[in-house]
């Protein structure tokens, strides 16, 4: 089975602070994404990568950055942490698509951010 | 992006058929539907996918519309562990990722006992 782990289940950061989220997958998926979820709003995307060095803006990526040097790994970066990214996120891998049939999207059990 | 539209609740008797509907009017003749669920406290799972017919797999069934502009999910018996939020989406095909894809807030099912 695919398994894609994010590196901690709750952290808690106080304003300012440069956060780090991990998240690593073990299926060589091509494909790795970035949401947050918040309640009422769903899943938005934030960033998502589609091979190793490159990367491109979801919905809201303001305030974030990310990084994927390497393929089973893909960080998610909040440069200054600030109270309105309080909020549980989640990441995702998946293949390349085959014959325009998309490859569905594995992901990991998010982690709880709390910005105090 | 093609937007999907399901009803934010919904509630099922244990054991019963759940019949989870999805519209999506602005479907694009090459986009699939997909449809995920999420347990508490976990993140989201694929559930099923289809193009224009009705398809089957062990967890449920996706019926899709003749003029694709709605599609079902039905869990042919839920169960209490059948209690999630679904979410239907779109994905137009590609075959080297760069896909920017979207969730909506989805339906949240309740599974009376």
């Amino acid at each position: 089975d695919v398994k894609v782990t994010q590196s901690s289940r709750y952290l808690v950061k106080r304003t300012g602070e440069k956060v780090f989220l991990e998240c690593v997958q073990d299926m060589d998926h091509e494909n790795m994404f970035w949401y947050r979820q918040d309640p009422g709003l769903g899943l938005r995307l934030i960033y998502f990568s589609y091979d190793v060095k490159m990367k491109e803006k979801g919905d809201i990526p303001e305030g974030y950055s990310v990084s994927r040097e390497k393929k089973e790994r893909f960080s998610l970066i909040l440069e200054s942490a600030s109270t309105n990214q309080t909020s549980m996120y989640l990441c995702a891998s998946s293949l390349w698509g085959t014959g325009g049939n998309n490859s569905p999207l594995h992901f990991g059990n998010g982690t709880r951010l709390t910005v105090t | 992006d093609a937007k999907t539209t399901q009803p934010n609740s919904m509630e099922s008797n244990e054991e019963e058929p759940v019949h989870l509907p999805c519209n999506h009017s602005t479907i694009s003749g090459t986009d699939y539907i997909h449809w995920y669920r999420q347990l508490p406290s976990q993140g989201p799972e694929y559930v099923i996918h289809g193009l224009t017919s009705n398809v089957n797999n062990r967890m449920a069934s996706l019926a899709i519309a003749e003029d694709r502009k709605s599609s079902t999910l039905i869990l042919h018996r839920a169960t209490l562990r059948d209690a999630a939020v679904y979410y239907c989406i779109l994905r137009a095909p590609t075959n080297f990722g760069n896909e920017k894809l979207t969730f909506g807030t989805g339906t949240r099912l309740t599974i009376i006992p």
